[in-house]
């Protein structure tokens, strides 16, 4: 009964590819993010969805999109991946419209770049 | 956009003393600050949080307090244990609007035995 669920868990590739992630909540939130944390543990927002609007975080290169099927799905690609896109990419959801601002995140998808 | 600064980096203390980590936030606008723990190669996991219209809140052992005038915000750990070592990180966000959190950079915190 996991709440926020990514796949896979550990992802390696070379330079150049595109690859994807995939997120899912079984909460019935009706909001989803990513975040990205880098070596040095910092999380930063890279995007921000609901069934309306999507928010996406400026500093974010246009490589990365979020792409979401249905309400309980948000998932990343990224197109021609760099070094610099090693990280740990967790998804979250939470439950804005009705006030619940907790975010719940998944376990995460270590990306590693060579 | 909101800027969050945390602090300390580092934090050890000895089992059973008191640990605070601090947090100040530039958006006036933010009005939910949650806390979040991170164990080694875990998830985020929220443990507290506070809205602007409160300026205090606890928990068991945890206790969260919030200046709204002065932009800043605590997190309040007592008798402290082996357990509550990991990464704290404190967030802002403005909850009107699904623009996620803005996270500070996180203080590792170490429970000497």
């Amino acid at each position: 009964d996991t709440a926020v669920s990514q796949t896979p868990k550990y992802l390696v590739t070379q330079m150049g590819n595109d690859k994807s992630i995939k997120c899912e909540q079984n909460l019935g939130h009706d909001t989803m993010y990513w975040y990205k944390q880098d070596s040095k543990k910092f999380l930063k927002i890279m995007f921000s969805y609901n069934n309306k609007e999507l928010i996406i975080n400026e500093t974010v290169p246009n490589r990365f999109s979020p792409k979401s099927p249905d309400k309980a799905h948000l998932n990343l690609h990224i197109n021609s991946l760099e070094l610099g896109d090693s990280a740990v990419y967790f998804c979250a959801s939470s439950q804005q419209l009705a006030g619940s601002y907790e975010q719940y995140f998944g376990p995460g998808t270590r990306l590693t770049v060579t | 956009g909101e800027n969050v600064e945390q602090h300390p980096s580092t934090l050890s203390v000895q089992e059973g003393d008191s640990a605070v980590i601090k947090c100040t936030y530039s958006d006036s606008a933010s009005n939910y600050f949650p806390w979040y723990k991170q164990e080694l190669g875990k998830r985020p996991q929220l443990i507290i949080d506070i809205r602007s219209n409160v300026g205090e809140k606890k928990d068991q052992r945890i206790a969260v307090t919030l200046n709204k005038t002065a932009k800043h915000f605590s997190l309040h750990i007592t008798e402290t244990q082996p357990e509550d070592s990991a990464v704290y990180f404190c967030a802002a966000s403005w909850s009107g609007g699904a623009d996620g959190l803005t996270f500070g950079k996180g203080t590792h915190l170490i429970i000497q035995p």
